[in-house]
């Protein structure tokens, strides 16, 4: 099956400072995804990317979908304590009947205040 | 509007037991998925209804889980006699439309078995 590759598996940083991870493919995507889970909850969605090549921003974070339809990046600017929490990727390949979502393992965000 | 439930939100069993899941959805919604996190690992698509039909159901790891989803209202997925390596995080999702925009996960379920 499908599989992503998401990394780094986890990162600590300093308030303020930037963030970046990625999520490669060995298969290509329609839509690339980005969603983050707090402790005790279900994954929320960030960012949502349809077109190959896309850069899209929602606030601090910026992602863009992979020319080759195989990758994606995630940016965080000016980090803040609240940006603690794991990070998924995740890939859909719209066709017929198929609709699920193929996720990374993470990338654990701790920030340190 | 109120989001999608799960419960219990912690489930602690034995080998052997059984155990029933539930998720009641957004109103409204007729897309139900379910997917599962087993620690340290990525979230897996376990299944999707359309109303009370599944649409796919190839995720499913074998015999022993069984979802439902009478009337297409909320879904039950029931895992029976549950094993070790089905201890995770088990989370539902719903959408109005197909498609990743507008799934709504819920906080999951939290399952052990020991």
């Amino acid at each position: 099956g499908q599989q992503l590759n998401q990394s780094p598996q986890s990162m600590f940083i300093q308030e303020g400072e930037d963030v970046s991870m990625n999520c490669t493919s060995s298969s290509i995507f329609n839509t690339w995804l980005w969603y983050k889970q707090d402790p005790g909850e279900g994954p929320v969605l960030l960012i949502a990317l349809y077109k190959a090549g896309e850069l899209t921003s929602n606030g601090r974070l910026t992602a863009q979908f992979g020319i080759t339809r195989k990758d994606s990046f995630l940016n965080i600017s000016a980090s803040i304590p609240s940006d603690v929490g794991i990070y998924f990727c995740a890939g859909q390949l719209f066709g017929g009947s198929n609709y699920k979502l193929t996720f990374g393992k993470g990338t654990l965000l701790t920030v340190n205040p | 509007e109120a989001g999608v439930t799960q419960f219990p939100s912690h489930s602690v069993i034995e080998k052997g037991q059984t155990v029933t899941l539930r998720c009641d959805p957004i109103s409204g919604h007729d897309n139900l998925y379910w997917y599962r996190r087993v620690m340290g690992k990525e979230i897996k698509f376990l299944l999707h209804f359309v109303k009370e039909s599944k649409q796919d159901e190839s995720g499913m790891p074998n015999n022993r889980f069984l979802a439902e989803r009478t009337g297409g209202t909320y879904s039950t997925l029931k895992v029976q006699p549950a094993e070790l390596e089905d201890s995770g995080v088990y989370f539902c999702a719903s959408s109005q439309r197909q498609g990743a925009y507008g799934y709504t996960f819920g906080s999951g379920t939290r399952l052990t078995v020991v």
